[in-house]
């Protein structure tokens, strides 16, 4: 069945560096979607790509969808405390499912 | 924007009981609903697929007659754990679709999850 896998699996940061996560999924998606789960909490979305190479900007989030559909990454720029937490990718291949990834789990240190 | 409530957002039971959880969509819709199970510090798992009037469609490896899933009207999804024991002690969220049910494009919105424990 569908896989998705995330990497790193942990990352460790100063407050200021960047960070990026990178998704990689077995089959084909039709769309990628983000989410962000804070310690205790569940998950919230952060954005949707559909089209193919497809870059989204939200103020320090920048999210990529590869050419192939295959792959995504969420990249942060000079990180904050706030941004601590779990990022999720999920992605719809041609049914209604949405399969998780296996997260990142960042830790920013002040 | 959507909400969607998910109730009890904590419970404890005695081993063999059942326990019913509740995911209402509030202010939309929702034809589908998804039922995840989360492990600590893992990811989210799909467990079934909750469709309004018709049977819910499980995973490889989910037993239905164990995890019983309704969906009897399009607010409202139930998932009872019938028969609890420690092992089915997790975080379960549910997540509703806004949208039409061929839209595959829709964001899900997830309710708050209800922590089980079984003692």
């Amino acid at each position: 069945g569908q896989q998705v896998m995330q990497i790193p699996q942990y990352q460790h940061v100063q407050e200021g560096e960047d960070f990026t996560t990178y998704c990689n999924s077995s089959t084909t998606l039709s769309n990628i979607q983000w989410y962000k789960q804070r310690p205790g909490g569940h998950p919230v979305f952060l954005i949707q790509l559909v089209k193919s190479g497809e870059v989204k900007k939200q103020k320090r989030l920048t999210f990529q969808f590869g050419e192939a559909k295959k792959n995504s990454s969420l990249h942060i720029t000079a990180t904050q405390t706030t941004d601590v937490g779990t990022y999720f990718c999920a992605g719809r291949g041609n049914t209604d499912k949405l399969i998780f990834g296996t997260g990142t789990r960042l830790q920013v240190f002040p | 924007g959507a909400v969607v409530s998910q109730h009890p957002s904590r419970v404890i039971c005695k081993s063999g009981t059942s326990v019913k959880i509740e995911c209402r969509s509030l202010d939309f819709q929702a034809t589908t609903m998804f039922w995840y199970r989360q492990f600590p510090k893992q990811s989210l798992m799909l467990m079934a697929t909750s469709n309004e009037g018709s049977k819910a469609t499980y995973e490889q490896g989910v037993e239905k007659d164990k995890f019983l899933i309704n969906h009897a009207s399009l607010t409202l999804s139930t998932l009872t754990v019938t028969s609890a024991h420690p092992e089915d002690s997790s975080f379960y969220i549910c997540s509703a679709k806004q949208g039409a049910r061929a839209s595959y494009n829709s964001p899900l919105h997830f309710g708050n999850g209800t922590r089980l424990t079984v003692t």
